[in-house]
């Protein structure tokens, strides 16, 4: 049971390259999220998923798209890469809400865009 | 909407000294809390939460918490704390339903114990 993996883990970028982060969960949960987390501001939520096949907005969603086609899977795209997005990107899924479960976390992509 | 604060940037103990870190909150309805820790390089590990029932919560690694509604708190607190603590600390708030899924994060506050 890997729980929630990150490919990459580190990514260098150029200004207007584009780039996919994978998520992957095994834990069967039904809602993924993605965050990115910069000093002094805690995770922002990205996107975030509450089944297959649907993604919604987060707070910051703008230079960015996912895509939900597996349960297992949540991906996360910059199609234009900016300075601004330079941060780390945090992947993270929970079972249903009716326990108030608690999230559970990948181990990070760390993204740098020159 | 559901928000939390976390008032310290930075708190520095010494090893077996107690350990507290601050969280205060503003929600509409009855709050669910929750604590996460952040060791360097890795991914946000749950440690505890607060969701109704005793107002002192256990948790992992010999963390707990303490629910305070008048003073709309939920502070962390260690008794005893180690070198192995050092991390960074996240207090959150689930938001409300039909969206209580959401977790809405403070700033962080970054823990030192030194030996």
């Amino acid at each position: 049971n890997a729980g929630v993996t990150q490919t990459p883990k580190f990514r260098v970028l150029k200004t207007g390259q584009s780039m996919t982060l994978l998520c992957a969960q095994d834990m069967n949960h039904e809602y993924m999220y993605w965050y990115r987390q910069d000093p002094g501001m805690g995770l922002r939520l990205i996107h975030y998923s509450v089944g297959e096949g649907t993604t919604a907005k987060g707070e910051v969603p703008d230079g960015y798209n996912v895509s939900r086609l597996k349960k297992q899977n949540f991906l996360l795209g910059l199609e234009s890469a900016a300075p601004s997005q330079t941060s780390v990107y945090f992947c993270a899924s929970s079972p249903l809400a009716g326990d108030y479960n608690e999230q559970f976390f990948g181990p990070g992509t760390r993204l740098t865009v020159l | 909407a559901q928000s939390v604060a976390q008032p310290e940037d930075q708190v520095n103990v010494a090893e077996g000294n107690p350990l507290t870190v601050k969280c205060t909150y503003s929600v509409s309805g009855n709050p669910y809390l929750f604590w996460y820790v952040q060791y360097p390089n890795r991914g946000l590990q749950f440690l505890l939460k607060y969701i109704t029932g005793d107002n002192l919560v256990k948790g992992s690694y010999g963390f707990e918490a303490e629910f305070n509604k008048s003073q709309t708190s939920f502070h962390l607190k260690k008794p005893s704390a180690l070198v192995s603590d050092s991390a960074l600390y996240f207090c959150a708030v689930r938001d409300l339903p039909p969206n209580d899924y959401k977790l809405s994060f403070g700033a962080g506050t970054t823990v030192t114990v030194r030996a």
